[in-house]
């Protein structure tokens, strides 16, 4: 089944605690991209990445970083995750090469005490 | 950039009523305008898009309007039914280019 799988769904940290949520797709698609949901804003893209190697900020990348080594994964890290990044956060993958037609994961919840 | 407002935060409506969601855009280079659907407890899903060539687009019972002049489009959803009932983004973004901005969201209850 073609999807875009990230882990963990749910995830309550403290502030400071490095962590990193995981981002793997299996549709062979070039393009992914970290969103992040909040109540009344919408989604807003953190990062994005149109190929191996390449990766670039979106609105909102302050405190946080993306790799993306394969094709196929694309994590988020937190290296001292803050109060204010406590969010819904999505993956997505697209077959094009911009933000069209993306394929979202389920997403996310992470809480930062 | 680009600034998208939508509206309503919500709305409710009665099973087979129809629905109407609007979207205005500030960008007329925007030229992508897609609608997603978020069902409960999962990610977005997209349902349809359109481009600036085009002025409407049908799929079954949801259309998509597009009006250039007045920068806005709506998302219309006839014979509403239950599993109907969901959050759904707009969006808009020029050609090929990766500034999609989304709007806030409205949350669409479809009554029995």
């Amino acid at each position: 089944e073609a999807q875009v799988t990230q882990n963990p769904r749910y995830l309550i940290t403290v502030t400071g605690k490095k962590l990193t949520v995981t981002c793997s797709q299996n549709m062979n698609h070039e393009y992914m991209s970290w969103y992040r949901q909040d109540p009344g804003l919408g989604l807003r893209q953190i990062y994005y990445s149109m190929n191996v190697e390449v990766t670039d900020k979106g609105d909102v990348p302050e405190g946080y970083k993306v790799s993306r080594k394969e094709k196929r994964n694309f994590p988020l890290i937190l290296e001292s995750p803050s109060p204010n990044q406590t969010s819904l956060y999505f993956c997505a993958s697209s077959p094009t090469w911009s933000a069209e037609k993306l394929f979202f994961g389920s997403g996310t919840q992470l809480s930062v005490l | 950039g680009e600034n998208v407002e939508q509206h309503p935060s919500t709305l409710s409506v009665q099973e087979g009523d129809s629905a109407v969601i609007k979207c205005t855009y500030s960008d007329s280079a925007s030229n992508y305008f897609p609608w997603y659907k978020q069902e409960l407890g999962k990610g977005p899903q997209l349902i349809i898009d359109i481009r600036s060539n085009v002025g409407e687009k049908k799929d079954q019972r949801i259309a998509v309007t597009l009006n250039k002049t007045a920068k806005h489009f709506s998302l219309h959803i006839t014979e509403t039914q239950p599993e109907d009932s969901a959050v759904y983004f707009c969006a808009a973004s020029k050609n090929n280019n990766n500034d999609m901005r989304f709007g806030a969201g409205t949350r669409l209850t479809v009554k029995p």
